[in-house]
C-alpha cells in the first residue's frame, strides 16, 4: 500500500517557470524524502526533510513540511527541460515502514 | 564509487516459470530494499534486508521471496510467474535501514511475463 499521494498527477510548464508539487500522507512520520525518476529508470534522491524541520533548500529545490496537515511540497524554481521527470515523495513512519507516493509527472516545455 | 548494479536489465519469461533478480549495493551499504513498479500500482515495497536479515516485508504473496548474502548482495525470486508480475523491479541500497538516510537506486530490471 502507499502512504503518500502526490498532487497534481501531471504538470506541464514552460521552461523558466516554477513547478510546485504536493505530497499528502496518512500517518506520523520520522522523515520525508523526495526522489526524481527519469522515464523507466532508477530513482534519484533529491532531498530529505526531518519531521522537526519545516523548510529545506537545495539548489533550485525548496521543500516544506507541515506535519499538522500531513503534507509536504516540492518547489523547483526556474525549471529546465532536463527537469522533465516523475517526482515521488517517500515517508518513513514510526513503524519504520517506508512508502512511496503515487508520483507527479512533470513536463518542462523548452 | 560504483553505484547500485541490478542484473539482468531486461528479462522475458513465460507464465509459470520462476525468475531470480540480482542486486549489488554500493560498497559499504548494508541495507537493500526491493520495489515493484507498475503503471497501475506505482511503487510498491517488496522487502528490505539489513545484515542478511529481512527487516520488513510488503504486502506481496509468498511467491515473492528474497535473501541477502554476507557481502550485502541481494537476490529476489519470483516463482510461478503470472502476467501481472510484469513490472520494473527496483533495488535500493543505503548505509543503514531505509528511512533516515537517502537510498540509492539501481536502474532496475524490466521483467515481462508472456
Amino acid at each position: 500500500s502507499q502512504q503518500g499521494e502526490e498532487d497534481p498527477q501531471a504538470l506541464s510548464i514552460q521552461e523558466g517557470e516554477n513547478a510546485t508539487m504536493n505530497c499528502s500522507y496518512k500517518t506520523s512520520i520520522n522523515n520525508l524524502q523526495w526522489y526524481r525518476q527519469n522515464s523507466g529508470r532508477g530513482l534519484v534522491h533529491l532531498i530529505l526533510i526531518r519531521s522537526n524541520e519545516r523548510e529545506k533548500h537545495s539548489g533550485r529545490l525548496r521543500v516544506t513540511l507541515d506535519t499538522s496537515k500531513k503534507s509536504s511540497s516540492l518547489l523547483i524554481t526556474a525549471s529546465r527541460a532536463a527537469d522533465t521527470a516523475s517526482y515521488f515523495c517517500a515517508t518513513d513512519d514510526a513503524g519504520n515502514q517506508f512508502y512511496f507516493g503515487t508520483g507527479t509527472s512533470l513536463t518542462v516545455i523548452p | 564509487k560504483a553505484g547500485v548494479t541490478q542484473t539482468p536489465r531486461y528479462l522475458i519469461k513465460t507464465r509459470g516459470q520462476q525468475v531470480t533478480l540480482s542486486c549489488s549495493p554500493i560498497s559499504g551499504h548494508r541495507s537493500v530494499s526491493w520495489y515493484q513498479q507498475t503503471p497501475g500500482q506505482g511503487l510498491q515495497f517488496l522487502f528490505e534486508y539489513f545484515s542478511e536479515t529481512q527487516r520488513n516485508k510488503g504486502n506481496f504473496p509468498g511467491r515473492f521471496s528474497g535473501r541477502q548474502f554476507s557481502n550485502s548482495r541481494s537476490e529476489m525470486n519470483v516463482s510461478t510467474l503470472e502476467l501481472g508480475d510484469s513490472a520494473l523491479y527496483l533495488c535500493a541500497s543505503s548505509l543503514v535501514p531505509q528511512g533516515p538516510t537517502e537510498a540509492f537506486f539501481g536502474q532496475g530490471t524490466r521483467l515481462t511475463v508472456v
